[in-house]
């Protein structure tokens, strides 16, 4: 199973950008790149995701690198809500619904 | 649009009993996955089911199980509960293949095992 590898944890100010990075260096070509984030005591929540493009929607981008081997999630500017565990997450097209959670990010957001 | 429901939230048994979980997908959505979160083991992969068929599983013993009904909505169980099975249960559900769409995750059962 292809993993990722990030930071254990990540400091942020509020209201400022937050990059969090994530490394896939063994990605191969039908993996797609998924983040989701964690808050105490709740499931996972969906972020993004992509395969190959960079992508945004309402919460976040994702930035891909071009080689693919690297990835990371941008929040335009950080809430107290945003204070969470990340994963980023290789998911493998015909493997179906199988997510191999690493330890993910813990972020926290100072006001 | 209602997300996805799991059943109980909370749960108390006792070593040896069995315990089933119910898991309700989003409305439209055909696999639901499984998941054990644990302090120690973090997020595990149980199975996955697709219009009514297990497609995937991870590495559990066979006392862990699930089924898929064709309304979608999906059990998970446990027999011959041991210490060990206290954790967070999520399940997630997805249109297709999760790895296209992305998955959306219940608040998951937290199983406590005396």
């Amino acid at each position: 199973d292809a993993k990722t590898t990030q930071p254990n944890s990540m400091e942020s100010n509020e209201e400022e950008p937050v990059h969090l990075p994530c490394n896939h260096s063994t990605i191969s070509g039908t993996d797609y790149i998924h983040w989701y984030r964690q808050l105490p005591s709740q499931g996972p929540e969906y972020v993004i995701h992509g395969l190959t493009s960079n992508v945004n929607n309402r919460m976040a981008s994702l930035a891909i690198a071009e080689d693919r081997k690297s990835s990371t999630l941008i929040l335009h500017r950080a809430t107290l809500r945003d204070a969470a565990v990340y994963y980023c997450i290789l998911a493998v097209y015909n493997q179906g619904g199988k997510l191999i959670f690493g330890q993910g990010t813990e972020l926290s957001v100072k006001p | 649009k209602a997300g996805v429901t799991q059943t109980p939230r909370y749960l108390i048994k006792t070593r040896g009993q069995q315990v089933t979980l119910s898991c309700s997908p989003i409305s439209g959505h055909r696999s639901v996955s499984w998941y054990q979160q644990t302090p120690g083991q973090g997020l595990q992969f149980l199975f996955e089911y697709f219009s009514e068929t297990q497609r995937n599983k991870g590495n559990f013993p066979g006392r862990f199980s699930g089924r898929q009904f064709s309304n979608s909505r999906s059990e998970m169980n446990v027999s011959t509960l041991e210490l060990g099975d206290s954790a967070l249960y999520l399940c997630a559900s997805s249109p297709g293949t999760g790895a296209l769409y992305g998955y959306t995750f219940g608040s998951g059962t937290r199983l406590t095992v005396v």
